[in-house]
């Protein structure tokens, strides 16, 4: 079964702050994706990658940016955290692109921005 | 665009009862369909996926059926556990080769022993 770890689990920061969260998977899969879960909304898309370097913008990614440096290893950054970013962030993989495939997701991220 | 409508927010069952989660989609050409678990504390994961019309998925005793007709997914279960209690999420996978998934705003199911 993929592994997908993310770090930090908690954070608080505070407005105008920059945050940094990561994400490792460990099953070789080409895509990667960061989510928000907000009650009432879901999870909704903010970026993903089909690959080191590779980034596709989601559907909400404003005030986001993301890098993939390597196949393992996929970062979303705030860097000018608001109170709207508070949310619990995850990330997951899939070993292609297209919808037909099973998501594997981590443990998620839970940001507050005061 | 593709949107994906579970109709309770909340559920509150007791042990032994049945389940039904209700789930539409709208989305243009053919979609998979999935259901995913998240237990408190956890990321969600993968239940079961129906790809084609009248197809059933089912895993863990919870099933659903493929209905294009209806464009539904509803998710069911005989006989629930106090176990079972975690938030349910439907979602539609675009087929067609894009990476597109759209996930339902979830449904809390709370089961009492």
């Amino acid at each position: 079964e993929a592994a997908v770890t993310q770090s930090p689990r908690n954070k608080v920061t505070v407005t105008g702050g920059n945050v940094t969260l990561s994400c490792r998977q460990t099953n070789s899969h080409n895509y990667m994706y960061w989510y928000r879960q907000d009650t009432g909304h879901g999870l909704r898309l903010i970026h993903y990658s089909y690959g080191a370097g590779n980034l596709q913008i989601g559907d909400v990614p404003d005030g986001y940016k993301a890098t993939r440096t390597t196949q393992e290893d996929f970062f979303l950054l705030l860097e000018l955290a608001s109170p709207s970013q508070t949310s619990l962030y995850f990330c997951a993989s899939s070993k292609t692109g297209g919808g037909g495939n099973t998501l594997y997701f981590g443990e998620g991220s839970r940001l507050i921005v005061v | 665009g593709d949107s994906v409508t579970q109709t309770e927010g909340q559920v509150a069952l007791s042990e032994e009862d049945f389940l039904t989660i209700h789930c539409n989609y709208s989305a243009s050409g053919y979609p998979a369909l999935f259901w995913y678990v998240q237990y408190p504390g956890e990321g969600p994961q993968f239940l079961f996926r129906a790809s084609r019309d009248k197809e059933k998925g089912s895993s863990r005793g919870f099933e659903a059926t493929y209905d294009k007709g209806t464009t539904s997914f509803h998710l069911r279960k005989a006989s629930v556990q106090e176990s079972d209690s975690a938030v349910y999420y439907c979602a539609l996978g675009d087929n067609t080769g894009n990476y597109k998934y759209v996930f339902g705003a979830g449904t809390r199911l709370k089961v009492i022993a």
